[in-house]
Order: C-alpha cells, then sequence, then structure tokens
C-alpha cells in the first residue's frame, strides 16, 4: 500500500466510450503525475500537476483529458480511444523534488 | 528533449552472480531517482542522487552518480532472486516535478 490509490485497476472499453480514471492520495503531496506504461517501452509521462495547476503536457493526444480538482484527487478522461491506447495507466504524487509514490495503475484495453 | 537511455535492456544471470544496470542522460540533471518495478508491480522508490560523485549504498545495491551528473549506475552484489523486476532510473533537469524515466533493465535471476 503505497498511499496512492488507483480506480479502477482494470478496463476494458470500446473506441467509442468514454470513460475516467481516478486517482487520490492522501499523503499531503502537491504534485501529481499520469504516466503511460506499453510493452517494451519506458515510463511515458503525460500529465504533471503542482498544487492543481497543470505544469507539464507531454504532447499527448486531445483524446487524453486530465483533471485536478484538488491536490488530493486526479482524473484521466478517456474518450475515442484507439487500440494502441491499450497500456499500464500509473498515477503518482510526491513532494517538490522527493521520490515519487505510485498507485497500482490501471490496466486499460482498448477494443 | 530530455532523453534517459539504459543499458542493458534485459540481463539474466545465476543466483550470486553481480548485476550492474547504466544510466545515461542526454542532459545534465539536477538529481536522479533510482526505481524498481516487480513483474505485474508499480515501480518503487529505491534512492534519490543529488551531489555530483555521489555513491550510497543499500545493503547489495551499490548507487553512484557521475561526476558530470549525465549518468548513473545500479550495481547489485550477489544476486537473490528476490531481486528480478525491473529497474529504471528517473531524472530531473531542472528544479521541476519533471521526471524522465529511462528504458528500464529487466533483470531475471535464475536459481
Amino acid at each position: 500500500e503505497t498511499g496512492v490509490t488507483q480506480t479502477p485497476r482494470h478496463l476494458v472499453m470500446g473506441m467509442t466510450n468514454k470513460k475516467s480514471l481516478k486517482c487520490e492520495q492522501h499523503l499531503g503531496h502537491n504534485a501529481m503525475y499520469w504516466y503511460k506504461q506499453s510493452a517494451k517501452k519506458p515510463l511515458e509521462l503525460m500529465f504533471v500537476y503542482n498544487f492543481k495547476e497543470q505544469t507539464e503536457n507531454n504532447s499527448v493526444p486531445s483524446r487524453f483529458s486530465p483533471e485536478c480538482p484538488n491536490s488530493s484527487h486526479l482524473f484521466l478522461h478517456l474518450h475515442t480511444l484507439q487500440p494502441e491506447d491499450s497500456a499500464l495507466y500509473l498515477c503518482a504524487s510526491s513532494r517538490m523534488n522527493t521520490e515519487a509514490f505510485f498507485g497500482q495503475g490501471t490496466r486499460l484495453t482498448v477494443v | 528533449g530530455q532523453q534517459v537511455m539504459q543499458i542493458p535492456q534485459y540481463q539474466h544471470v545465476q543466483e550470486g552472480e553481480d548485476f550492474t544496470t547504466y544510466c545515461n542522460s542526454s542532459t545534465t540533471l539536477s538529481n536522479i531517482q533510482w526505481y524498481k518495478q516487480r513483474p505485474g508491480g508499480h515501480p518503487v522508490f529505491l534512492i534519490q542522487l543529488v551531489k555530483s560523485g555521489e555513491v550510497k549504498k543499500q545493503k547489495r545495491l551499490t548507487f553512484q552518480f557521475g561526476e558530470a551528473k549525465k549518468n548513473s549506475s545500479l550495481h547489485i552484489t550477489a544476486t537473490q532472486t528476490t531481486d528480478v523486476g525491473t529497474y529504471f532510473c528517473a531524472g530531473e533537469a531542472s528544479g521541476t516535478y519533471k521526471y524522465i524515466f529511462g528504458t528500464g533493465t529487466r533483470l531475471k535471476v535464475l536459481a
């Protein structure tokens, strides 16, 4: 248990569906992140939020839409995804320049 | 953009043998972190190095940060089956929250 909780753990969605991934932390961290991990690829940083403000958008397609309503919650809204978007989506949180705590991830399959 | 490469990509060792993974960044790093991801798991923080030439040890693990702060290494002495997993380095190029993960080295230990 890392203190970072992601739901759901597994998700199968069609290319026309809309779904959301949720991440929650109560560690008092001010930064939250979304990473994508595909098979045989390194962890790809998608979005960074610092004190609820988005500070990084790593050229992520608009079919991925993040939302950070407060420092403890982070969402990733998904719509019209492609099969190549199937991956493990990891949320993490941290204080500035310190270790990141990762959630268990959401295994996403787009069919 | 910033790139962080790791070699080797895969390493199979006999239990009891030593193991080393190398991390190289295209840009100077302010600090570097190391994570371990067990099969089916999420990345777990191991250590952070900040100073040029810094060396830190954790039991059988030795971490080193290069003098130029562009490379790092992780050495495991006398590997055990519990060391199995993928080891990632993650570098921060500036005083931001943006950590770029390396490509990872997947370690298998044969009993």
